[in-house]
């Protein structure tokens, strides 16, 4: 089955850290770029980065509110990608869902499947 | 960054009804727009990628349209599982960013 599964969430203080990841099956995770998106309790979605792949030297991209505090790898030989969430705020509370991308003909990605999340609390 | 705005925000409709959700970027996107379904308490589900093009497995009463900066989701015919919220989302260029949701509800 083609599926992703994230897991690492829980309840955590400000300033603190986390790490997320997300386990791939059922296709070929090291083809694909990977994606974080996230959504705060009762809020719309909101991205917060991006892995390439190793054709495309696993570079990386950061929302601007997340840059620097968090660092999305990979490890194709796991098919897992993760999330390391550093200094930690109230306003990182969200529930974190992987993405799969997908490339469209004019070399753009979008998102075609998506993990069922997982709840991250920041709170003392 | 590019804003998208989506209207309504939320509507009211009944089975059967034809419901159209419109999404506007601040700036050209050319067709890279998406749009995905989303239901309480459950992962967004990807519907239309490239404005238009349904993704595998979407039933053929939901269509995508635009291209530039006026994008439109239409629901041909409203099913009872077509009561979600619905979001568009640019990837012409980063950060990729999402429409504020339209809800729509049971009339």
């Amino acid at each position: 089955e083609v599926q992703l599964v994230e897991s690492g969430g829980g309840l955590v203080q400000p300033g603190g850290s986390l790490r997320l990841s997300c386990a791939a099956s059922g296709f070929s995770f090291s083809d694909h770029y990977m994606d974080w998106v996230r959504q705060a309790p009762g809020k719309g979605l909101e991205w917060v980065g991006r892995t390439r792949n190793k054709a495309n030297s696993y570079t990386t991209e950061y929302a601007a509110s997340v840059k620097g505090r968090f660092t999305i790898s990979r490890d194709d030989s796991k098919n897992s990608l993760y999330l390391q969430m550093n200094s930690l705020k109230t306003e990182d509370t969200a529930v974190y869902y992987c993405a799969r991308c997908a490339r469209v003909v004019s070399g753009t990605y979008y998102f075609d499947l998506w993990g069922q999340g997982t709840l991250v609390t920041v709170s003392s | 960054d590019i804003q998208m705005t989506q209207s309504p925000s939320s509507l009211s409709a009944s089975v059967g009804d034809r419901v159209t959700i419109t999404c506007r970027a601040s700036q050209g996107i050319s067709n890279y727009l998406a749009w995905f379904q989303q239901k309480p308490g459950k992962a967004p589900e990807s519907l239309i990628y490239a404005a238009s093009s349904l993704q595998s497995g979407v039933p053929s009463n939901f269509s995508g349209s635009g291209s530039g900066t006026d994008f439109t989701l239409t629901i041909s015919s409203l099913q009872p599982e077509d009561f979600a919220t619905y979001y568009c989302q640019q990837y012409y260029s980063y950060p990729l960013t999402f429409g504020g949701g339209t809800k729509v509800e049971i009339k």
